[in-house]
C-alpha cells in the first residue's frame, strides 16, 4: 500500500532554518500537505501545494517538491521556540483518502 | 480559517461503558468526515470515512460494531466507542473536508483524549 516516512526528530537552534523531510511512494498524488501538532492538540494546516508545482513559498515556510523523487521537504526559516512541534506530511490522491506520515518532532533550542 | 469542534476534549470512563464523541464543523458544511485514532508518539491512523447520510467506510482492521460512526448532518458526525476497553484509551481526531475530492482542505478537530479505566 501507500507509504509516507519522515525522520523522528529534528533538532535546531532558535534563529537557524530547519528543514523536515518526507518521502512517500503513491505517484498518482495530487496533492501534498504539511500539518503541525502541537502537544495534547489536532492538526492544524501549515501549508499544502500541488503536484505540478516544485515550490511554494509562504512567508517563513518554503515546501519543495522534487515529484521524480517523491520527495517533498518543509523549510522553515528563521525557527522560533514556538515551532516545536509535531509536524505530519501528508499526501492525497483522486480519492478522500489521506495517508499521513509518521511525524517529525521538531525541537527548537534556546 | 475554518473551525472543526470536537467534544469532549478528554473523557475518562469505566470498561464496559460507551462513549461518544461528537465532531463539528462550525464555519462550513462537510459532506466527509474523517475519524482518526493516534496512539502515543505515533502517526494518524484513518480509521473511517464518514459521508453525511450514507453508511461510514470503514478501514480494514477497524470493528464497525466497536466504532459506530454517525454522520446525521453535514455538521455532525459522531463516534461511539461501544463496550470500552482499556485498550481503546488512545487519542481520537476529527476532521471534516471542505471541498470536494483530494482538493478539498482538511480541517481537524482538537482531539478527544479517551482513557478507559
Amino acid at each position: 500500500g501507500e507509504d509516507v516516512e519522515q525522520s523522528l526528530f529534528l533538532s535546531v537552534r532558535e534563529g537557524d532554518s530547519s528543514v523536515i523531510n518526507c518521502t512517500y511512494t503513491d505517484s498518482s498524488s495530487t496533492y501534498l500537505y504539511w500539518y503541525k501538532q502541537e502537544p495534547g492538540a489536532g492538526l492544524q494546516l501549515l501549508t499544502y501545494i500541488f503536484s505540478n508545482m516544485d515550490m511554494k513559498q509562504d512567508q517563513r515556510l518554503t515546501v519543495l517538491l522534487n515529484k521524480k523523487d517523491k520527495h517533498l521537504s518543509l523549510r522553515i526559516a528563521d525557527t522560533q521556540t514556538g515551532d516545536s512541534a509535531i509536524y505530519f506530511c501528508a499526501v492525497a490522491s483522486g480519492t478522500y483518502k489521506y495517508i499521513f506520515g509518521t511525524g517529525t518532532r521538531l525541537k527548537v533550542l534556546a | 480559517g475554518a473551525v472543526v469542534s470536537q467534544h469532549p476534549s478528554w473523557v475518562i470512563c469505566k470498561s464496559g461503558t460507551s462513549v461518544k464523541i461528537e465532531c463539528r464543523s462550525l464555519d462550513f458544511q462537510a459532506t466527509t468526515m474523517f475519524w482518526y485514532r493516534q496512539f502515543p508518539k505515533q502517526s494518524l491512523m484513518l480509521m473511517a470515512t464518514s459521508n453525511e447520510g450514507s453508511k461510514a467506510t470503514y478501514e480494514q482492521g477497524v470493528e464497525k460494531d466497536k466504532f459506530l460512526i454517525n454522520h446525521a448532518s453535514l455538521t455532525l458526525s459522531t463516534l461511539t466507542v461501544t463496550s470500552a476497553h482499556p485498550e481503546d484509551s488512545s487519542f481520537y481526531i476529527c476532521s471534516a473536508q471542505r471541498g470536494p475530492g483530494a482538493a478539498g482542505e482538511l480541517f481537524f478537530g482538537e482531539g478527544s483524549r479517551l482513557t478507559v479505566l
